[in-house]
């Protein structure tokens, strides 16, 4: 079973609106990344977040970790056109340092 | 770009049969990683290589084994292909074991039919 899902699964929002996206895992976690991924190709690292921080920046991304409910939200602001992709959120735990991935948000912004 | 590399970009597979992927990653990049992408689904971890040595795998059968080259390149090989291995297969590349930061390949789409 997959460590992360990704709330809601599919996002449909205008040009220039904020976009939201969340993420829930089971375990405690060594930290969470967000990463993009553009019609079914290679995925793009976005954002780290590690269990000791709670929020994030950069650009218009912000992340925030919430480790006493298990849960992370990106939050995309002022979208364009170019943030059409799919999001998804990753986790690290454990000694072993594998990604667990959670099955993405499909965002779509609509001119 | 990220400068990672995969070939080939698709590939058509009879069931039963053996496929080769091939991954070139960042110079000075020492890990890769493999994962498996299916349709609609999040990728799930294959293995990861450390200098030439499988550094963890994840819940995939032996019949998924892989090499990796001095030269930054590595292999995912896959045995006995089944139907349910059509998939997006996607090598990511870092500077070490740690999954700080992972570099993407465009990945292979491979169909097994």
């Amino acid at each position: 079973s997959q460590q992360g899902e990704e709330d809601p699964q599919a996002l449909s929002i205008q040009e220039g609106e904020n976009a939201t996206m969340n993420c829930s895992y089971k375990t405690s976690i060594n930290n969470l990344q967000w990463y993009r991924q553009n019609s079914g190709r290679g995925l793009v690292h976005l954002i780290l977040i590690r269990s000791n921080e709670r929020e994030k920046h950069s650009g218009r991304l912000r992340v925030t970790l919430d480790t006493s409910k298990k849960s992370s939200s990106l939050l995309i602001t002022a979208s364009r056109a170019a943030d059409t992709a799919s999001y998804f959120c990753a986790t690290e735990f454990g000694s072993n340092y594998q990604l667990i991935w959670g099955a993405g948000t499909k965002l779509i912004i609509k001119p | 770009e990220t400068g990672v590399t995969q070939s080939p970009t698709h590939l058509i597979k009879t069931r039963g049969q053996q496929v080769t992927l091939r991954c070139s990653s960042q110079s000075g990049h020492n890990t890769v990683s493999w994962y498996q992408q299916a349709l609609g689904q999040g990728p799930q971890f294959i293995f990861q290589y450390y200098r030439e040595e499988e550094n963890g795998r994840g819940n995939f059968p032996p019949r998924f084994s892989g090499l990796q080259f001095p030269n930054y390149s590595s292999e995912l090989n896959v045995n006995a292909l089944e139907l349910d291995d059509s998939a997006l297969y996607l090598c990511a590349s870092s500077f070490d074991a740690r999954s700080y930061e992972q570099y993407f390949g465009p990945g292979t789409r491979l169909t097994v039919t």
